[in-house]
């Protein structure tokens, strides 16, 4: 039983490169989420998806993108990556209000 | 709205003592709560969860929380502090009524240090 599945689990970007980050449940959540995780702040929430074909912003959404692909993968666009992204990105889902469940994270690093 | 306030960024015991680790919520709404905890370069695992049962509530490695409505409080506590329970901890309100972020809010996190 795979849960939350992220992929990379790690990446180095030069600033300005491009790149997403996949993310795949596979417990039929209809909710999916992602967070940035930073030193001293806690999680931060980017966007969320509370059902197929619905995206919503969160806390700190810019500079990014979110595509609810289908009902079990939830993607994270960097269009053109900044130092200040520099972070530990965790893809969330779950069912109504229960509670999450988190993949291990990928960890970016923009140069 | 809701809030969570987790009133210690980190907290110091030593191996074998007692484990308190405090959080504070507000809701409009009858909540339910979480605690999560992140070990060293790992994702967030769920240690355990009140969700309007029995306001005792037991979670793996020995940990408990105890809804205390009156009080707005969720303190998770541990008998006795291992080593491995050296980690990141969050304490998390769900709303179950929707609204931002589907309901969810997180507390800042507060870090266990074990002295041996």
């Amino acid at each position: 039983n795979a849960g939350v599945t992220q992929t990379p689990k790690f990446q180095v970007l030069k600033t300005g490169q491009s790149m997403t980050l996949q993310c795949a449940q596979d417990m039929n959540h209809n909710s999916m989420y992602w967070y940035r995780q930073d030193p001293g702040m806690g999680l931060r929430l980017i966007y969320y998806s509370a059902s197929e074909g619905t995206t919503d912003k969160g806390e700190v959404p810019n500079g990014y993108n979110v595509s609810r692909l289908n009902k079990r993968e939830f993607s994270l666009r960097l269009e053109s990556a900044a130092p200040s992204q520099t972070s530990v990105y965790f893809c969330a889902s779950r069912e109504y209000w229960m509670p999450q469940h988190f993949g291990d994270g990928t960890r970016l690093s923009i140069l | 709205a809701q809030s969570v306030t987790q009133l210690d960024s980190h907290v110091s015991v030593s191996e074998g003592t007692p484990v308190l680790l405090r959080c504070n919520y507000s809701s409009s709404y009858s909540p339910s709560l979480f605690w999560y905890v992140q070990h060293p370069n790992k994702g967030l695992q769920l240690l355990l969860k009140y969700t309007s049962a029995a306001t005792l509530v037991k979670g793996i490695n020995g940990f408990e929380a105890e809804f205390k409505k009156s009080e707005t409080s969720f303190h998770l506590t541990k008998p006795s502090a291992h080593m491995s329970d050296a980690a990141e901890y969050f304490c998390v309100v769900s709303e179950n009524s929707g609204g931002g972020a589907d309901g969810l809010t997180f507390g800042k996190g507060t870090h266990l240090i074990i002295q041996p």
